[in-house]
């Protein structure tokens, strides 16, 4: 079944950009969807076809994708957006989702 | 605004069954699928299956084949999930989410929005 890599935790200060990981074999052939949760609360969709934003998502959270990694970078971090990000695509082989194991994103 | 809420927190002994609801509002129930995921305690998400609103027709994950059903009532707007042979290692949280499915495949779909979660604790 289809893999997604992402590292367990980031660190950034605020202010800082992050840039959040996630990795699978040709991955950039997929659409890729980010998800956020914070502690005690359901995840939030936050950029999903690669690139684009939900309404009400602020520009700050933006995607990438190309080759064996696919890229949550948000800029300007703040002291909110402290949570587990997760990436997910479409196992085509199964016809299933598959989620990454999720980052811990911390603003020193 | 579209919105998922689930029911309550259970608290089940091993061997039983628990049955979750997700009422959904502010779109069209039929347009739409609704999928099914869980989270055990300090792990990541798990996804359990989909259902179509239009059609009824569900696909589940391997794990869980023959042990859960997916169910709505498009009358009013409802999905359901029902798990069997509760075990220990069941214990998570439970989310629905609404999936950009056709009658008949999720493909590609992303998830959003979702459900606050359904708290299912199985304990003897």
């Amino acid at each position: 079944s289809y893999v997604l890599t992402q590292p367990p935790s980031v660190s950034v200060a605020p202010g800082q950009t992050a840039s959040l990981t996630c990795g699978g074999n040709n991955i950039g052939r997929q659409s890729v969807h980010w998800y956020q949760q914070k502690p005690g609360q359901a995840p939030v969709l936050v950029v999903y076809d690669d690139r684009d934003r939900p309404s009400g998502i602020p520009e700050r959270f933006s995607g990438s994708n190309s080759g064996n990694t696919a890229t949550l970078t948000i800029s300007r971090v703040e002291a909110g957006d402290e949570a587990d990000y997760y990436c997910q695509v479409w196992d085509t082989s199964s016809d299933h989702p598959v989620f990454g194991g999720g980052t811990k994103l911390t603003a020193l | 605004q579209v919105q998922l809420v689930q029911s309550g927190a259970e608290v089940k002994k091993p061997g039983a069954s628990v049955k979750v609801s997700c009422k959904a509002s502010g779109h069209t129930f039929r347009r739409f699928g609704i999928n099914w995921l869980r989270q055990a305690p300090g792990q990541g998400l798990e996804w359990m299956g989909w259902i179509s609103g239009y059609s009824g027709k569900a696909n589940y994950a391997q794990r869980f084949l023959g042990r859960v059903t997916m169910t709505t009532d498009t009358s009013t707007s409802i999905a359901y999930m029902e798990l069997r042979s509760l075990r220990s290692d069941d214990t998570a949280v439970y989310y629905c989410a609404r999936g950009y499915c056709s009658s008949t495949a999720c493909s590609g779909s992303k998830f959003d929005p979702w459900g606050q979660g359904s708290l299912v604790t199985v304990s003897s």
